[in-house]
């Protein structure tokens, strides 16, 4: 079985301008979470979807959005960039089966240098 | 809001010393996850725990869960150069991570 996959995995970008990350899930998961990795913050999480549906949200600015389209891949977007928003994002997929170890499989993130 | 706090934030031992790294919330977490990352990979799940008290051992790791669910601990015995990494907890319904504890093992 394949696993999470990210696109692009490297992305260098100027402030202001906006970028879109995708991610695309392990076959059958449904949900998808959104982390940004940096040294100084460690893993935080932006957001999770499921079934094309935001389910929860960290504490980010609204530039920061996400959507899930119908076959469970996921986008998120980023915009008027910030120095401050380099970093690792990476995407998490799980299956959410009620009662089930929501185990989440991580891909192996987009690293994002703003300039 | 929730916080997840987890020390030490790193730790150095000679290769087959014993390490522990404790993680602890702030509310009653539901369950908790324990992740490794090495370095310069993704996070890959080791277990979730979600009964209070509750113990479970992967051969030379041992993860534990407080009996109020608000901590828990991982504990590595006789640790070996391929336990290098971080190692994170994260509990709660927007799954906090904690910040982490890096294990650095000197053969």
């Amino acid at each position: 079985k394949a696993g999470v996959t990210q696109t692009p995995r490297y992305l260098i970008k100027t402030r202001g301008q906006q970028v879109t990350l995708s991610c695309s899930p392990i076959s059958g998961h449904r949900s998808v979470s959104w982390y940004q990795q940096t040294p100084g913050q460690g893993l935080q999480f932006l957001f999770e979807y499921f079934s094309e549906t935001q389910r929860n949200k960290g504490n980010f600015p609204g530039r920061f959005s996400g959507r899930q389209f119908s076959n469970s891949r996921s986008e998120m977007n980023v915009s008027t960039l910030e120095l401050g928003d380099s970093a690792l994002y990476l995407c998490a997929s799980s299956l959410v089966r009620q009662g089930d170890i929501n185990e989440q499989f991580f891909g192996p993130g987009t690293r994002l240098t703003v300039l | 809001g929730q916080q997840v706090m987890q020390i030490p934030q790193y730790q150095h031992v000679q290769e087959g010393e014993d390490f522990t790294t404790y993680c602890n919330s702030s509310t009653t977490l539901s369950n908790i996850q324990w992740y490794k990352q090495r370095p310069g990979g993704h996070p890959v799940f080791l277990i979730q725990l979600v009964k209070s008290g509750e113990v479970k051992k992967q051969k030379r790791l041992t993860f534990q869960f407080g009996e109020a669910k608000k901590n828990s601990s991982l504990h590595i015995t006789a640790t070996q150069t391929t336990d290098v990494g971080t190692y994170f907890c994260a509990g709660g319904f927007k799954t906090i991570f904690g910040a982490g504890t890096r294990l650095f093992v000197k053969a």
